[in-house]
């Protein structure tokens, strides 16, 4: 069985601080997609990751892919309260169309 | 106008009564998909449709019928639903069946609620 693990499942902190969450597989990818999901609405597509070890940056969110393309996190500088919300990252395994989901993080940031 | 559009967002029905989940697509979409959403769980994947074919059943209940009369209009049809069954069900569509770049759009979702 396919897994997505992401950690922690609960962040709750105060509004200018730093927070890395995870997403770990003992499974390789061939892309990993993160979401964001705010209450009341569906996940909302934040960036796809395709190559082992690449980093890319959306503002003040960091994404990194592992260089094995097991694992990957999300890092959020001076987080805000527009931040707030669940982060569910989904693999794509070579040759399967369906997507491997993790049950989220749910992110709260208070101002 | 949002790309895929979920009614109605609230539901609440018997285990006897039977109702119909509508999602509508705006994007051109050629796959469309619901997924169930439960607390603390992965999102499940319940159906796939590209091109209007059913691609995909994952081992989903009878109780739970999909149904796809275009490429812009997907409907989960229940009917003798359990209380486990209570959960965000939500609708999404790509462009293509996913493969390693394909974005899926996702509705608001409907809260089901059997009582």
């Amino acid at each position: 069985t396919q897994l997505l693990e992401q950690s922690p499942q609960f962040l709750s902190i105060q509004e200018g601080e730093n927070l890395t969450v995870y997403c770990n597989s003992s499974s390789v990818f061939s892309s990993l997609q993160w979401y964001r999901q705010e209450p009341g609405e569906g996940p909302v597509l934040l960036v796809t990751v395709v190559t082992g070890g690449e980093v890319k940056k959306l503002k003040r969110l960091t994404f990194q892919f592992g260089d094995a393309r097991k694992d990957s996190s999300l890092h959020i500088t001076a987080a805000q309260p527009g931040d707030t919300g669940l982060y569910l990252c989904a693999g794509a395994v070579g040759g399967n169309y369906q997507l491997i989901w993790g049950a989220g993080t749910k992110l709260i940031i208070k101002p | 106008e949002t790309g895929v559009t979920q009614t109605p967002r609230h539901l609440v029905m018997g285990m006897t009564n039977k109702k119909s989940l509508k999602c509508e697509q705006h994007l051109g979409h050629n796959a469309m998909y619901w997924y169930k959403q439960s607390a603390k769980k992965p999102l499940e994947l319940m159906f796939v449709y590209s091109l209007e074919e059913r691609v995909e059943n994952n081992s989903v209940p009878s109780r739970f019928s999909p149904e796809c009369p275009n490429s812009s209009h997907l409907f989960l049809h229940l009917h003798t639903l359990q209380p486990e069954d209570s959960a965000l069900y939500l609708c999404a569509s790509s462009q293509d069946i996913p493969g390693s770049n394909t974005e899926a759009f996702f509705g608001q979702g409907t809260r089901l609620t059997v009582v």
